[in-house]
Parts: C-alpha cells; structure tokens; sequence
C-alpha cells in the first residue's frame, strides 16, 4: 500500500500566477481533505472532498478551488498566488465523512511564492 | 470554527523522563478528538482518535486521556526516548466534520 501521495514535493511560483497541487488517496479510501500548514501553526482546513463533490469548506478564499476525480484522486488549485500562499500543503485521505475515522497524511507540497 | 490551545508550545526533556501536554478545546458540539504525531520531514503520523468522555487509549509508551465536559485531553509519553521528538499536534472534530489543529507542542528528547 503506497499510502497518501502528493506532487509536486516542492515548488516555487511568482505572484499573481495559478498552481495546480495533486493527491493519490490511500487505497480503500474516498474522502479527501485539503490543509494549509503555514509556518509555527497547526494544519487549516481548506476543503473536503466526497463523491467527487466539495462537502466542506475551511474559511479560504474562492481561489481555492478543487477537484476529484472518479478514482478518488485529487486536486487543488489556487489561483492568483499571494505571498502569503507560501506554506506547506497537506493532503489527507479517509474512508468517511463523521469525523471519526483516521486521516492519513501524504508528506506534503511545499509552495514557495515570490 | 473551534479555538484550540495546546501547551506548552515546547519542551525539552532528557531520555527517560516521562512527560505529558494538553490540548484544550471547546466542549460544546464535540465530535471527535485526533492525536497525531509529525517528525520533521516526514507525513503526520496518526496516533490516537478519542470520542467518548473519560477514554483512555494507549500506544507503547505513548498515552491520552480525554474529558470531553470540560473540554480538554492529555497525552503522556513515559520513559522518552530521542526518537519520540517530534511536534504532537491535536484536532478535535466538530459535528461540522472538519478537523481542527491546534498549533502543536514541540518535543524534544535531549540524549
């Protein structure tokens, strides 16, 4: 079982342009979450993905958007990047939507914008 | 949105010492309480999921306790070693289904 899989490992962006980040869930699981972990703070929700709908949403603005495709995978793009995008993206994939099920983690995109 | 507050916000303890962090959350609308653990450069690691008021799980030496009417958890680690280092990170999970982190305690394990 490959586990949570995230690409790119890292990239770098100027201001204004858009940014595509993708996710491979876990096998057997079809809930995928979207965080944004800036630096000395805990993970922020940005969405949640379920039947390839969005569920729920953090407090993120409508650049971010997403997507999931009907083997689970995901997507998410931010378009017009500010400075303060720049923070490590964290993908978690789950089997439910309660809450109660463990989410596990891919390593990450580290988005850096000039 | 939920206000959570973990402490400290970082500690170093010597090998062998046990040692134990909170995380504070609000009572009300309480779904689920996540415990994880995120070494540097690595995926955050799942330990614990907790729901029910007065659960105790343990994992090794690893253990959290939880009291959901007062809207706090405990988490314990005994005899750390320097591989325990690591920043521990707790999310409870409103019935909104989303999780909420706080921003981490930071361990480090001094040989």
């Amino acid at each position: 079982d490959a586990g949570v899989t995230q690409s790119p490992t890292h990239l770098i962006k100027t201001r204004g342009q858009q940014v595509t980040l993708r996710c491979s869930p876990k096998s057997g699981h079809d809930t995928v979450s979207w965080y944004q972990q800036a630096l000395g703070q805990g993970p922020q929700f940005i969405f949640q993905y379920y039947e390839e709908e969005e569920r729920q949403r953090g407090n993120f603005p409508d650049r971010f958007s997403g997507h999931q495709f009907p083997n689970y995978s995901s997507e998410l793009n931010v378009n017009a990047l500010l400075l303060g995008d720049s923070a490590l993206y964290l993908c978690a994939s789950s089997r439910d939507m309660m809450g109660t099920d463990t989410q596990y983690f891919g390593p990450g995109t580290r988005l850096t914008v000039l | 949105i939920l206000n959570v507050e973990q402490s400290p916000q970082s500690l170093h303890v010597q090998e062998g010492d046990s040692t134990n962090f909170t995380c504070s959350f609000p009572s009300s609308n309480f779904y689920a309480l996540h415990w994880y653990r995120w070494e540097t450069a690595k995926s955050p690691e799942a330990l614990f999921v907790m729901t029910l008021n007065g659960d105790e799980k343990k994992k090794g030496r690893i253990s959290a306790t939880l009291n959901t009417k007062e809207g706090y958890s405990y988490l314990y680690i005994k005899g750390s070693q320097p591989e325990d280092s690591a920043t521990y990170l707790c999310a409870p999970g409103g019935s909104a289904r989303q999780l909420t982190f706080g921003s981490g305690t930071q361990l480090t394990v001094l040989p």
